[in-house]
């Protein structure tokens, strides 16, 4: 079964500053990628996703994420974040094709300062 | 285009009721919706899927006499908490996939409060 690991609890950002959210999947073969942002009391929403070709793939909002194979990460990145980036971010990995389960990492909360 | 809704938005009940929480595809026919349950400040997890017109099928340990789901049609899904107790206060997400891609599409969630 897939597993998804988000290192990071919380993380804290000055607004202008740079941005790496972490996460590492576990999962047998090419896994689906997801990262989606989730506002305080709302639903989700899709930032970005890999499934193949280009590792480095280019979402909504600015937000960028590279797929990289040898690490088994799919880390979210942000060159200069915004006070509305303030958010709960979750990752998640999809098993095969046709399932279309996903699993949830545990979330990063992202507080920016300013 | 792909906006998922969610009614209610926010319900309080009675311990011992049964509460119904609609789920729409308001622009796209979802043939496969799914269920998620959200404690505060943790992530989703999944408690069942459904298909257009099949049973639903759930996740380990999750009560399917508890949690009753129902996909009728292509744009409309719902759950029902029965004989809800304070326990199953919390936050439920329900989302859609149907235009292929393998994407979800979440719907904004619903706080349910048992009293």
């Amino acid at each position: 079964a897939q597993s998804v690991t988000q290192p990071d609890i919380h993380i804290t950002v000055s607004e202008g500053a740079s941005l790496e959210l972490r996460c590492n999947y576990s999962y047998g073969a090419t896994p689906y990628l997801f990262w989606y942002v989730q506002s305080p009391g709302q639903g989700l929403q899709l930032l970005l996703k890999y499934f193949s070709g280009d590792t480095l793939v280019q979402g909504i909002k600015g937000f960028e994420a590279e797929f990289k194979r040898s690490q088994s990460s799919f880390n979210l990145r942000k060159p200069s974040v915004h006070w509305s980036d303030a958010a709960e971010y979750f990752c998640a990995v999809g098993a095969e094709f046709g399932n279309e389960k996903l699993t949830f990492g545990t979330g990063t909360r992202l507080t920016i300062i300013p | 285009g792909a906006v998922v809704s969610q009614h209610p938005s926010w319900v309080i009940c009675k311990s011992g009721t049964s509460v119904k929480i609609e789920c729409r595809s308001l622009d796209f026919q979802a043939t496969t919706m799914f269920w998620y349950r959200q404690f505060p400040k943790q992530s989703l997890m999944l408690m069942a899927t459904s298909n257009e017109g099949s049973k639903a099928t759930y996740e380990q340990g999750v009560e399917k006499d508890k949690f009753l789901i129902n996909h009728a049609s292509l744009t409309l899904s719902t759950l029902t908490v029965t004989s809800a107790h304070p326990e199953d206060s919390s936050f439920y997400i329900c989302s859609a996939s149907g235009l292929g891609g393998y994407e979800q599409y979440f719907g904004p969630g619903t706080r349910l409060t048992v009293t």
